[in-house]
């Protein structure tokens, strides 16, 4: 399988802070990677996918790069509601795996 | 608005069975892929089966093959998940997601908000 680890996996950082998250693959996925957003008690959220693209009605504060095996995902100026676990999720090949996640608090 | 609505969780003592169901409003649902998407308390995510548009086709990951199986009616607009055997390591929050693909990568662009399922004596 597949391992997908992120670094850090926990993190303080203040509103208006610019934040990033690392995503690193075992093996090279392409671009086949996608970023989630989890809060206490609601769905989860889908952020980016292809590794670089903006999901619909995600605000552009959010981006993200990479290929291959390392990828980020960049917060640029956070916001309250952006305190929230960060997960990367490869699809390149079976069984898709996620990475372990990100907790972002605040300071 | 796309929606989807988990139901059928609850506490299962071990080997035991629970059907999942998830029910979705606000697209064409048999046009799309479903999944299974599963969280242990306090863990991360662990994707646990999909099912193509038509029902056809199912994959699964490896520790829940031949012991859950993936359906969906599509009358009904509501995809399920049959879990038999059932151990402690299956207990998680079971999420339901739609499967979007695309030409740069498949992913899962809507989730439900979960159902608990608690495998304990």
């Amino acid at each position: 399988d597949i391992q997908m680890t992120q670094s850090p996996s926990s993190l303080s950082a203040s509103v208006g802070d610019r934040v990033t998250i690392t995503c690193r693959a075992s093996q090279s996925i392409s671009i086949y990677l996608n970023w989630y957003q989890q809060k206490p008690g609601k769905a989860l959220k889908s952020l980016i996918y292809g590794g670089s693209n903006l999901q619909s009605g995600v605000p552009s504060r959010f981006s993200g790069s990479g290929s291959g095996t390392d990828f980020t995902l960049t917060i640029s100026s956070l916001e309250p509601e952006d305190f929230a676990t960060y997960y990367c999720q490869q699809s390149y090949f079976g069984p898709w795996t996620f990475g372990q996640g990100t907790r972002v608090d605040i300071k | 608005e796309v929606e989807l609505v988990e139901s059928g969780g609850g506490l299962v003592q071990p080997g035991g069975s629970l059907r999942l169901s998830c029910a979705a409003s606000g697209f064409t649902f048999y046009n799309y892929w479903m999944t299974w998407v599963r969280q242990a308390p306090g863990k991360g995510l662990q994707w646990v089966a999909n099912i193509n548009h038509n029902g056809i086709e199912q994959y699964y990951v490896d520790p829940v093959k031949g012991r859950f199986i993936i359906s969906r009616d599509d009358a009904k607009n509501s995809v399920y998940l049959q879990m038999n055997s059932l151990g402690v390591d299956d207990t998680a929050v079971y999420y339901c997601a739609r499967l979007r693909f695309g030409s740069t990568t498949n992913y899962f662009d809507y989730w439900g908000q979960g159902a608990l399922v608690t495998v304990s004596s």
